[in-house]
């Protein structure tokens, strides 16, 4: 089956700092990929869409320069999260998709701890 | 725009019960598909069923039943005979087309008690 991993599983970083998050579809060439965010007890809400090659697509209300998001190859997006605040702390889960008339395929998720 | 609701927040069952999970949708697309999702304490969700639009018929995998009608915008699931494995939190969702962004509902906190 169609795997997708997610790297790293969970961190802890400090305010102020950076993170990446990446996102790696292991034996299939995923022409779009899509990054998620949970926070707790919450429901999945989609940030952004991202197509290999092309820019992102951030969904309303995303700061599209705090999440930097980039789809360099068929089967790896990074997600950075830059300047974390605690405010940030959240479950960050990233799906693939190697498009029409596949399916879709989620990272087991990276959670995120800002101190 | 797509909306998925799941108004029930929590339900506690004891083992052995049967639980339905209700799931409505809104969407102005004329071809759509659905989702179940389980997400155990893990985080990691854990696919359990995709139906598309023109297919009505509901499906039964051992416990598990889904029931799809489409002029009341629902997509319920069933667990039969629950067991304490089958705790987690579920979530329906809808997208566009099979491999597009999904849209979830808030989930259901499904708890078996022994």
């Amino acid at each position: 089956g169609a795997v997708v991993s997610q790297h790293p599983s969970w961190v802890i970083c400090k305010s102020g700092t950076s993170v990446k998050i990446e996102c790696r579809s292991l034996d299939f060439q995923a022409t779009t990929m899509f990054w998620y965010r949970q926070f707790p007890k919450q429901s999945l809400m989609l940030m952004a869409t991202s197509n290999e090659g092309s820019k992102a697509t951030y969904e309303q209300g995303v700061e599209k320069d705090k999440f930097l998001i980039n789809h360099a190859s068929l089967t790896l997006s990074t997600l950075t999260v830059t300047s974390a605040h605690p405010e940030d702390s959240s479950f960050y889960i990233c799906s693939a998709s190697p498009g029409s008339g596949g399916e879709q395929y989620f990272g087991p998720g990276t959670r995120l701890t800002v101190t | 725009a797509q909306k998925v609701t799941q108004a029930q927040t929590e339900i506690s069952v004891v083992e052995k019960e049967d639980v339905t999970l209700d799931c409505v949708y809104e969407t102005r697309d004329t071809t759509y598909y659905l989702f179940w999702y389980k997400q155990p304490p893990s985080g990691e969700l854990v696919f359990l069923i995709r139906r598309n639009s023109f297919d009505e018929q509901n499906e039964i995998s051992g416990r598990y039943s889904w029931n799809f009608q489409k002029s009341t915008s629902s997509f319920n699931f069933t667990i039969t005979a629950s067991q304490v494995v089958d705790s987690a939190v579920y979530f329906c969702a809808l997208s566009a087309t099979s491999y597009g962004k999904l849209t979830f509902g808030q989930g259901t906190i499904l708890t078996v008690h022994p």
